[in-house]
């Protein structure tokens, strides 16, 4: 079975600065995709940015982007230009790719607070 | 496009009583979606698999007695909660997958569902 850790319970950041998130996943899967959601106060869940496991380059949108290192199994985001309604629950998240329907592994979450 | 509508998004029933949640996938078809769990500050934990036309797929650990899943069409997954207790009170959240998509395209969420038992 595949599990997705996350180690860093909660994290700050300052307005405008730099944060990683990290993560690390195991399995012994080749095919997977893996995610970055978003969970704010609301709850509704929010895709932030994914990444194929068959793709070297690292995927990036806008402000966010990941550090994907597929031997060592890790898999971090970097927000850029932290801003406020960054504030929220992040989670990681696995996904085998051997069918269509296979559901989400999510890691525990890490609260990023952001500080104006 | 892409979404999912879940309903209702808060509910209280007394000790005993039965709650249906419903998940709709409003503009695209879905074999199959998810229902997962939600304890405050805590991850979102699997409880079963729906598949259309056929018998929900349990996690294990979860009573498929008491969480029934009925998912009779393309587009509509309900969960059941049966004889609802105060530690079944939790979000519930369903997601799912357009059929006609690639496999590494994202699931889709509801906004959740607001469970208290009292």
């Amino acid at each position: 079975a595949q599990t997705v850790t996350q180690s860093q319970p909660e994290m700050s950041v300052q307005e405008a600065e730099t944060v990683t998130l990290s993560c690390t996943y195991d399995t012994s899967e080749s095919n997977y995709y893996l995610f970055w959601y978003k969970q704010p106060p609301s709850r509704q869940m929010i895709l932030v940015i994914r990444q194929e496991a068959y793709k070297q380059q690292n995927a990036t949108e806008n402000r966010f982007s990941v550090n994907f290192q597929k031997a060592a199994k890790s898999f971090s985001l970097k927000i850029s230009d932290s801003q406020l309604g960054d504030t929220a629950m992040y989670f990681c998240a696995f996904r085998s790719g051997n069918s269509g329907n296979t559901p989400l592994v999510f890691g525990k979450g890490t609260r990023l607070s952001v500080i104006a | 496009g892409a979404v999912v509508s879940q309903h209702p998004s808060w509910v209280i029933c007394k000790s005993g009583t039965s709650v249906k949640i419903e998940c709709r996938s409003l503009d695209f078809q879905a074999t199959t979606m998810f229902w997962y769990r939600q304890f405050p500050k805590q991850s979102l934990m699997l409880m079963a698999t729906s598949n259309e036309g056929s018998k929900a797929t349990y996690e294990q650990g979860v009573e498929k007695d008491k969480f029934l899943i009925n998912h009779a069409s393309l587009t509509l997954s309900t969960l059941t909660v049966t004889s609802a207790h105060p530690e079944d009170s939790s979000f519930y959240i369903c997601s799912a997958r357009n059929r006609e998509s690639s496999y590494n395209s994202p699931l889709h969420f509801g906004n959740g569902t607001r469970l208290t038992v009292t």
